[in-house]
This record gives structure tokens, C-alpha cells and sequence, in this order.
């Protein structure tokens, strides 16, 4: 049972660069999110998907792009790298209805120079 | 807008103490609550709470949830040091803005 599958764990990019962070779960969930970690702010959600074809912005969306094709994938993609997208990167999937839990990828250190 | 708010930001015990860690929120269409635990890599599930008053239990940790005065507390008796994480509280509101808001986590420290 792999649960929230996310690549890489780390990524060195220039500025400018463009990149895609992977996520895939099989647990069937509807609900799939993409979430950034900073010191001193918590996680901050970038984007998230109630289903396959829908996709919304969160809080911080602003130079990151998101698709959800199927079920199982949710790939993000940061168009042109700053700086300022230096973070940690999580990759978060549950199910819609009921309140359930969320399960977390292992995170993505992305070092943006 | 939905809140969550954690207390305290942080927190250096020794083992053998217990803590109580804090968080109020703020939610249109509340859902659930949410505890985790973070150790320098994904959180991983402790708790999920939906109704007042009913204290969920996991070994020394322990949690409970006030839908009136809109907060929660996670218990933890006799500290250990493995116990040294981020506590983070999150909120899950439904309806056709569902989402996960997150606190900014309590780092909780347990000294030998």
C-alpha cells in the first residue's frame, strides 16, 4: 500500500527553471492538495482538486500550476523558479466526503539559486 | 475566513513532564479537527476530532474538542524524548469550500 507517492525529495534549480513536483496516491481519494512549508508559517495551501478535472487556487498560488487529469495524479508545476520558492513541499490526499484524515507525501525540498 | 490559531509556539520540557498543547479556530462550516505530529518530515495522523467533549486516547497521548468555545487540546503525559516534534492542529471545514487550514504548529522539546 504505497499511499501519497511524491518525487522528488530534493531539487536544485536556477532561477527561471521550470519544473514538475510529482504526486500520485491509490487510496481513491477525491480530495488532493499541494502545500508549501516555511519557517514560522505553517503549511500554506497553493492549490487543491476535489476530483478529477477540478482544480482551485489556495492561499498562495501565484507562479505555480496544477492539473488533475485522473483520480491518482496531481502534478505541480512551477512555471518560472524564484527564489522565493525555496520551501518544503507537500503533496496531500483525502477523502472528500466525512472529514477524514489527510495523508502527506514524505515532502519535497526544492532550493531555488 | 477560516482560522486556526496554536499555543504555544513552542515549548522545552524534561521527560517525565506532561504537556497540554493549545488551539482555537475559527470556521464557517467546521467538519473535523485534526492533530499531527511532524518530525522533520511528512505529518503523520494522531487525531481526528468531530464532537464536544469526547476525549480521544492514543497511549499517552490524549485529545479533546470544544465545538462551543472552539478549541481543542492535545494531552501528552510522561514525556519522552521521542516525543520532540512540531504538534500541528488543523482544521478541516467542508461544504463547497472544503479544505485543510493549519496552524503554525507548537515545537514541542523534551529534554533528557
Amino acid at each position: 500500500n504505497a499511499g501519497v507517492t511524491q518525487t522528488p525529495k530534493f531539487q536544485v534549480l536556477k532561477t527561471g527553471q521550470s519544473m514538475t513536483l510529482q504526486c500520485a496516491q491509490d487510496m481513491n481519494h477525491e480530495y488532493m492538495s499541494w502545500y508549501r512549508q516555511d519557517p514560522g508559517m505553517g503549511l500554506r495551501l497553493i492549490h487543491y482538486s476535489v476530483g478529477a478535472g477540478i482544480t482551485d487556487q489556495g492561499e498562495v498560488p501565484n507562479g505555480y500550476n496544477v492539473s488533475r487529469s485522473t483520480t491518482e495524479d496531481f502534478p505541480l508545476r512551477l512555471l518560472s523558479a524564484a527564489p522565493s520558492q525555496t520551501s518544503v513541499y507537500f503533496c496531500a490526499s483525502s477523502f472528500h466526503r466525512g472529514g477524514t484524515e489527510a495523508f502527506f507525501g514524505q515532502g519535497t525540498r526544492l532550493t531555488v539559486v | 475566513e477560516d482560522k486556526v490559531v496554536q499555543s504555544p509556539l513552542s515549548l522545552v520540557v524534561h521527560e517525565g513532564d506532561t504537556v497540554t498543547l493549545n488551539c482555537s479556530y475559527e470556521v464557517t462550516n467546521f467538519r473535523s479537527l485534526l492533530w499531527y505530529k511532524q518530525e522533520k518530515k511528512a505529518p503523520t495522523f494522531l487525531f481526528m476530532l468531530t464532537s464536544s467533549g469526547i476525549e480521544k486516547k492514543s497511549g499517552r497521548l490524549s485529545s479533546i474538542l470544544d465545538k462551543k468555545e472552539l478549541f481543542s487540546i492535545l494531552n501528552i503525559t510522561a514525556t519522552q524524548t521521542g516525543d520532540s516534534a512540531v504538534y500541528l492542529c488543523v482544521l478541516n471545514s467542508g461544504g463547497s469550500n472544503y479544505k485543510l487550514t493549519f496552524g503554525k504548529g507548537t515545537l514541542l522539546t523534551v529534554n533528557p
